[in-house]
This record gives structure tokens, sequence and C-alpha cells, in this order.
């Protein structure tokens, strides 16, 4: 068991510019999560992936945001034209059942 | 969805053993209660989940009274290195949209 993986682990970009984070799940899970965590706070929902199809988004999750899972395997979150107040933690996490296993996440600071 | 509330913060000594109750007096009938642990620039991990009464595994336990209105983990014996945020979650067995709160922040103490 491998656990959850997640790409790059920093990423330091300016405002403006557009970024992609990837998170391979663990094998044959089906579930995935996407949260983004600031400084002091416990993480927050962005999206939820069964399989390939997105079933649930955030409000948190603007038209800036999107991600996708396109063979139900790996995702990747793109952020578009980032600003400064995306600047957080990015987690990924995946699951059979109600147990989420979580990655190491994907720190971004936008200058 | 089920608020939950935790106390900000605690402090332990090593050997202690530690009890953060969490309140969630608006769970549902479905909904599980999980608490995670998390160390700086770290993602969450697992610690334990239950439903109801006691559940125990090798590093925590979780008691749950028959209202499920509240849970209280235990961690036996803390060391130094069982610092770190701990986070109360309730939510449906499928898991979708679990909120976090602002999770307890133990200092273990020498």
């Amino acid at each position: 068991d491998t656990g959850v993986s997640q790409n790059p682990r920093h990423k330091i970009t300016k405002r403006g510019q557009n970024v992609t984070f990837r998170c391979d799940p663990i094998s044959e899970h089906n579930r995935l999560y996407w949260y983004r965590q600031t400084l002091g706070q416990g993480p927050e929902f962005l999206t939820y992936f069964q399989n390939e199809a997105q079933l649930e988004k955030s409000r948190l999750l603007s038209d800036r945001f999107s991600a996708e899972r396109p063979k139900g395997s790996f995702s990747t979150l793109e952020i578009q034209r980032t600003e400064q107040g995306d600047s957080a933690m990015y987690l990924c996490a995946s699951s059979v059942q109600e147990t989420q296993y979580f990655g190491p996440g994907t720190r971004l600071l936008v200058l | 969805l089920a608020k939950t509330t935790q106390p900000i913060s605690m402090d332990s000594y090593e050997g202690q053993e530690v009890n953060i109750t969490c309140s969630h007096n608006n769970i549902a009938t479905n909904d599980y209660i999980t608490w995670y642990q998390q160390f700086p620039s770290q993602g969450p991990r697992f610690i334990i989940q239950g439903y109801k009464t006691k559940v125990t595994n090798e590093v925590a336990s979780l008691f749950i009274p028959a209202d499920r209105k509240s849970s209280t983990l235990s961690l036996p014996r803390v060391s130094l290195s069982d610092t770190a945020v701990y986070y109360c979650l309730v939510g449906d067995k499928q898991g979708i949209k679990t909120i976090f709160g602002a999770g307890t922040r133990l200092f273990v103490k020498a």
C-alpha cells in the first residue's frame, strides 16, 4: 500500500498564473476528495469524485478552479488566474467507504 | 451536515491519558464519528471511527454515549510525538462533504 501521493509538494507562482496539482489515490479507492487548508484552520471540502464522476462541489470552488479525474484513477486540480488568497495547502484524500486517507498535500504560495 | 465543537487546545504530560471530547448535537442517524490527527505540513491521519458505544484500536479508544450527541477520544499514555491537532468529524457513510472544525491542539510536555 503506497498511500495517497500528491505532486508537487510545493508550488510558488506569481499572481495571475495557472497551476495544476496532481493526486494519485490508493489503488482501487473509487472515491477521491480535494480539500483546501489555510494556516490554523481545518481542511475545507472542495470537491468529491466517485470513479470519474464529479458528484459534489463546494461553493468554495469558484469558476477559476477545475478538477478532473478522467479515468477514475488520478485526479488533477487546476487553478486559473491565481490570486494571493489561493495560497494554502491543497489536500487530496481517497476512500473506499467511510475512512478517508489523506495525501501529504501541495503547499501553494501565490506571490 | 452536523457541526462539531471541540476544545481549542489541551495540555498534557508524557505518560498521561488524554481525553478529548467533541460535541455534535445535530448528528444524523446515519452519521459516523471519525477522529483524525494532523502534524504540521502533513495531511490528516485517520485515528479511529465509530458509530455507537465503544471502539478501541491499537492507538486510541472512542467512547460514544447512547444519545450520540458527543464523543470522547481517549489516548492512553501520550508521548511527545502525540503533540498534534486532533479533529472530530461526523459524516454520512460516504463521507461526502466532510466538515472539519478547527480541531484541538494537544501539547504534550516532558
